[in-house]
């Protein structure tokens, strides 16, 4: 089945420092979301792109819809303590005749720590 | 508004026994999920409905089965758990089956 390649698995940085994770695939799709987990918690969605090539920023938090549509990423700038969680990128499969359904893949997970 | 809401919290079952899994969300959402979440697993689709009166398989849906109630509410029912389906169970909507997703706090379920 189609597979989300999410990287690096885990982060710990000092708070104040920029971070970087993506999301690649070798499929295409057609939105691709960011979630955010916390410790006990469902994810909560950070930010949506639709198009590709697309720069959408919420807050310190900026994301790339690739150019070729089979990735993403996600940067969170100035990190803070409360950032600390699992990140999730999720990419929507296009429906087509061969039944596909438009439903969510997952990647497995940027765990961030960061040190006050 | 609640948003997605599901009961219980937390439950813990012995193997062979039932449960149903509730969730009911509250943003008037045509579609409707349920995930489970295994560590190094990320999340994975156990079985969706793309509208009210359809159910469909997601990619881990066997000892698993739903029902969509009415457009709130879609259960997920372990007839005969078994160990490997402890698990965090996560219910989702969207507007619809191509739209963003929600989720709600989670059923943490341990089998013994």
């Amino acid at each position: 089945g189609q597979q989300l390649n999410q990287s690096p698995q885990s982060m710990f940085i000092q708070e104040g420092e920029d971070v970087s994770m993506n999301c690649t695939s070798s499929s295409i799709f057609n939105t691709w979301l960011w979630y955010k987990q916390d410790p006990g918690e469902g994810p909560v969605l950070l930010i949506a792109l639709y198009k590709a090539g697309e720069l959408t920023s919420n807050g310190r938090l900026t994301a790339q819809f690739g150019i070729t549509r089979k990735d993403s990423f996600l940067n969170i700038s100035a990190s803070i303590p409360s950032d600390v969680g699992i990140y999730f990128c999720a990419g929507q499969l296009p429906r087509n005749g061969s039944g596909n359904t438009g439903k969510l893949i997952f990647g497995q997970g940027t765990t961030l720590q960061v040190k006050p | 508004n609640a948003g997605v809401t599901q009961t219980p919290k937390f439950q813990v079952l012995k193997t062979g026994q039932s449960m149903t899994l509730q969730c009911a969300q509250d943003m008037n959402h045509n579609s409707m999920y349920w995930y489970r979440q295994d560590p190094g697993m990320g999340l994975r689709l156990i079985y969706y409905s793309a509208s009210e009166g359809t159910t469909d398989k997601g990619e881990v849906p066997n000892g698993y089965n739903v029902s969509r109630l009415n457009k709130r509410e879609f259960s997920l029912r372990l007839e005969s758990a078994a160990p490997s389906q402890t698990s965090v169970y996560f219910c989702a909507s969207s507007e619809r089956v191509t739209g963003e997703q929600y989720f709600g706090p989670g059923t943490r379920l341990t089998v013994t």
